[in-house]
């Protein structure tokens, strides 16, 4: 079956340090991978679209790579702030390309001052 | 812009009961997508509307219904609650379908059945 697969687990770091979280998925190639920000109690917060074509993309303090072959996303903060702090979570289209995506659990980032 | 609005905020409710949720797409949208989200879960999709029509649905019984207006407005009607309906329901609004679509969300409604 298809499956996103992102750290249960919470990522601790230190502020200014280089946060990197993962996405993983299986049994699917889809055409674009996203990610999102959500805080406690509200709703996600669009970060960046990468497409299945593209290596890397960035935006401000944010970089996503995406590696087809090993089926895996790494999400970027550099110089991290505790108001960084937040669930990440990855999306992707599992649906046939109709634009639907498919959350993972996402991964909380604490960043301590 | 208001950005994607959700009404209403937190719903308590039985056992048994029906419950219609509201949303309210940010502006220019037209393609309104609803999600439900348990706690520590990444949101689970729901289904979509687009152009007042059910264009595409999760895997959800037929207990979840929804509907779109001529405005782009929409509900989401839970029928028969169960304690495990108990969750976020998120709306998120984006403009038609497209490579490119970035969903805006709304700020969700919690709901606790009971």
């Amino acid at each position: 079956s298809q499956k996103i697969e992102q750290n249960s687990e919470a990522l601790n770091i230190q502020e200014g340090k280089t946060a990197t979280l993962t996405c993983n998925y299986t049994n699917y190639s889809p055409a674009y991978l996203q990610w999102y920000r959500q805080d406690p109690g509200r709703g996600p917060v669009f970060l960046l679209l990468i497409r299945e074509n593209e290596k890397e993309k960035r935006k401000e303090r944010l970089k996503v790579t995406f590696d087809t072959t090993l089926k895996q996303s790494l999400f970027h903060i550099t110089a991290s702030q505790p108001a960084d702090s937040a669930t990440y979570l990855c999306a992707l289209d599992m649906s046939g390309g109709s634009y639907i995506p498919t959350f993972g659990r996402g991964t909380s980032l604490i960043v301590h001052p | 812009d208001a950005g994607v609005t959700q009404s209403p905020t937190h719903l308590i409710k039985t056992r048994g009961q029906q419950v219609t949720l509201r949303c309210s797409p940010k502006s220019g949208h037209d393609t309104v997508s609803w999600y439900q989200q348990a706690l520590g879960q990444g949101p689970q999709f729901i289904f979509q509307y687009y152009e007042e029509e059910e264009r595409q649905r999760g895997n959800f019984p037929d207990r979840f219904s929804g509907h779109q207006f001529p405005n782009y407005s929409s509900e989401l009607n839970v029928n028969a609650l169960l304690l495990g309906d108990s969750a976020l329901y998120l709306c998120a609004s984006s403009l038609s379908a497209g490579l490119n679509t970035e969903a805006f969300f709304g700020q969700g409604t919690r709901l606790t059945v009971v």
